[in-house]
C-alpha cells in the first residue's frame, strides 16, 4: 500500500532531550516536507527536500534539523526541544513540488515537550 | 510576505445543502493552488490542484475555481454529506519549482443532519 509513515505517533519528552521523528515513504517520491500544525496558526512548513542530499528551510525552521540521505526517509531532528515545539507534526511527500503533483501526508506525530 | 487567507473560519450547514469556501492569496511567484480536506487528528488529503491556466477543477462533489487575476479561489461543496465535516485548507505553492508552500488557516465545516 502506498503510504507515508511517521514514528512515533505520540511522544512526551522533556526540554533539552534530543529526539528524532522518522518519516518514510514507499512511493519513490523525490519531494518530502515537514510541517507543524498549531491551533489558530494552521500548517506551517518547517523544512523540505527536493531530492536526496537537497534540503531547504521552510517558514519555521528554527530549532529543527533534517537530513535526506536516502530517497525514502526524511527524519526531523530536534536537537534541544523546547516547550514551544509542542505541536502536531506532519510529514508529506510527492513526486515533485510543482505542476500537478498530489502531496501525500503521513498520519501525524503529536509531540509534547515539558 | 506570502499569505493565504480563508473565509469563513467555520460554518455549519444542513445535510444536502451546498456551500462555498473562499481563499485569497498574496503569493509570488505563483506556481499552483491546492485544496485539502483534513479530518480531525489526521493528515490532510488532496482534493484538487490547479495551475495558473486552470479556472476550475472538480473532484466528485467538490469543485474548485481559480481567478489568477484577482488571486482568489473558491471550493464549492455540492449536496453536502455528514462525511464532509472537516477542515478545508487552501495551499498555494510559490517559486519556480513550486516548493515553498503557504497554508491558509482553514475553514472548519460541520454538516448537520
Amino acid at each position: 500500500e502506498a503510504q507515508v509513515t511517521q514514528n512515533p505517533r505520540y511522544l512526551i519528552t522533556v526540554t533539552g532531550k534530543k529526539l528524532t521523528v522518522t518519516c518514510s515513504q514507499n512511493m519513490n517520491h523525490e519531494y518530502m516536507s515537514w510541517y507543524r500544525q498549531d491551533p489558530g496558526l494552521g500548517l506551517r512548513q518547517i523544512y523540505y527536500s527536493m531530492n536526496v542530499e537537497v534540503t531547504d528551510k521552510g517558514d519555521v525552521p528554527e530549532g529543527y534539523k533534517v537530513s535526506r540521505k536516502e530517497k525514502r526517509n526524511f527524519p526531523l531532528i530536534l536537537e534541544s526541544p523546547s516547550p514551544n515545539q509542542t505541536s502536531l507534526y506532519f510529514c508529506a511527500s510527492s513526486f515533485g513540488a510543482s505542476r500537478q503533483e498530489t502531496q501525500y501526508f503521513g498520519p501525524g506525530t503529536r509531540l509534547l515537550v515539558l | 510576505k506570502n499569505q493565504v487567507e480563508q473565509s469563513p473560519q467555520s460554518l455549519i450547514i444542513l445535510e444536502g445543502k451546498n456551500c462555498t469556501l473562499q481563499c485569497n492569496y498574496t503569493v509570488s511567484p505563483f506556481s499552483n493552488l491546492r485544496w485539502y480536506k483534513q479530518d480531525t487528528g489526521r493528515g490532510p488529503v488532496s482534493l484538487t490542484i490547479m495551475t495558473f491556466s486552470e479556472n476550475t477543477k472538480s473532484n466528485g462533489r467538490y469543485t474548485a475555481t481559480l481567478d489568477a487575476d484577482t488571486k482568489q479561489s473558491s471550493l464549492h461543496i455540492t449536496a453536502s454529506q455528514l462525511s464532509d465535516s472537516a477542515s478545508y485548507i487552501c495551499v498555494v505553492s510559490a517559486g519556480a519549482a513550486g516548493n515553498k508552500l503557504t497554508f491558509g488557516g482553514g475553514t472548519r465545516v460541520l454538516v448537520k443532519p
